[in-house]
């Protein structure tokens, strides 16, 4: 599975839109773009994923380049609660097995 | 019902016990997995069960011995553990092993070894 690069921390206002980059330079035509989010203390929690077109769903939005070398995850507007370390994995999709490899994720602070 | 839950929430134990770490999910699905999260780094994958059948097994030492006596129950028996394996230790489930299912992860099972 491909390698992801994500800052290790960024803040955020409350209220305003969170951006966590991810880049994914050696992605393959067949690899999805996961994000999972883990809150302090509790387990690992899947927010969306993607091959190449934006996705949106009630927890987030995913947006892909058209090169699919990069994404975007945006939090439209960010709570104390989404305070979290933020994962974006790359994995093969279809007939691969469904084993996650976290990276190092970014830490994500939110303030009043 | 969309929950993992995993007994018990803490424990602590010498390096001489022997104990077992139990995770259950009720949402049918075929695949469990063990995670290893230590300080501040993210979670490693350990076993994976698919169908009650081990899987995957990412070279974890033998005084880890998983097992999976039904669909819906996971196990983690632990003998003569070492103080570095003192760690989070997250079970997940997901619908299937192959695909792009998502996984879902119980609060994890916080784990002192002295």
């Amino acid at each position: 599975d491909a390698k992801t690069t994500q800052p290790p921390s960024m803040d955020c206002a409350e209220g305003r839109a969170a951006n966590l980059p991810c880049n994914h330079s050696t992605i393959s035509g067949n690899e999805y773009v996961y994000w999972y989010r883990q809150i302090h203390s509790q387990g690992p929690q899947y927010i969306i994923h993607g091959l190449k077109n934006n996705e949106t769903n009630e927890m987030a939005s995913l947006i892909i380049t058209e090169d699919r070398k990069s994404s975007t995850l945006i939090l439209p507007h960010a709570t104390l609660r989404d305070t979290a370390v933020y994962y974006c994995i790359v994995r093969v999709g279809g007939g691969g097995y469904n084993k996650l490899i976290f990276g190092a994720g970014t830490r994500l602070a939110v303030h009043p | 019902d969309t929950e993992v839950t995993q007994t018990p929430k803490h424990l602590v134990m010498g390096m001489t016990n022997k104990k077992s770490l139990k995770c259950e999910q009720h949402m049918g699905h075929r695949a469990m997995y063990w995670y290893k999260q230590k300080a501040k780094k993210p979670p490693e994958l350990m076993f994976v069960y698919s169908y009650e059948k081990l899987s995957i097994n990412e070279s974890v030492p033998s005084r880890f011995s998983p097992e999976c006596p039904n669909s819906s129950l996971l196990n983690l028996h632990l003998h003569a553990l070492q103080p570095e394996d003192s760690a989070l230790y997250l079970c997940a489930s997901s619908q299937e092993l192959a695909g792009y299912n998502e996984q879902f992860f119980g609060p994890g099972t916080r784990l002192t070894v002295l």
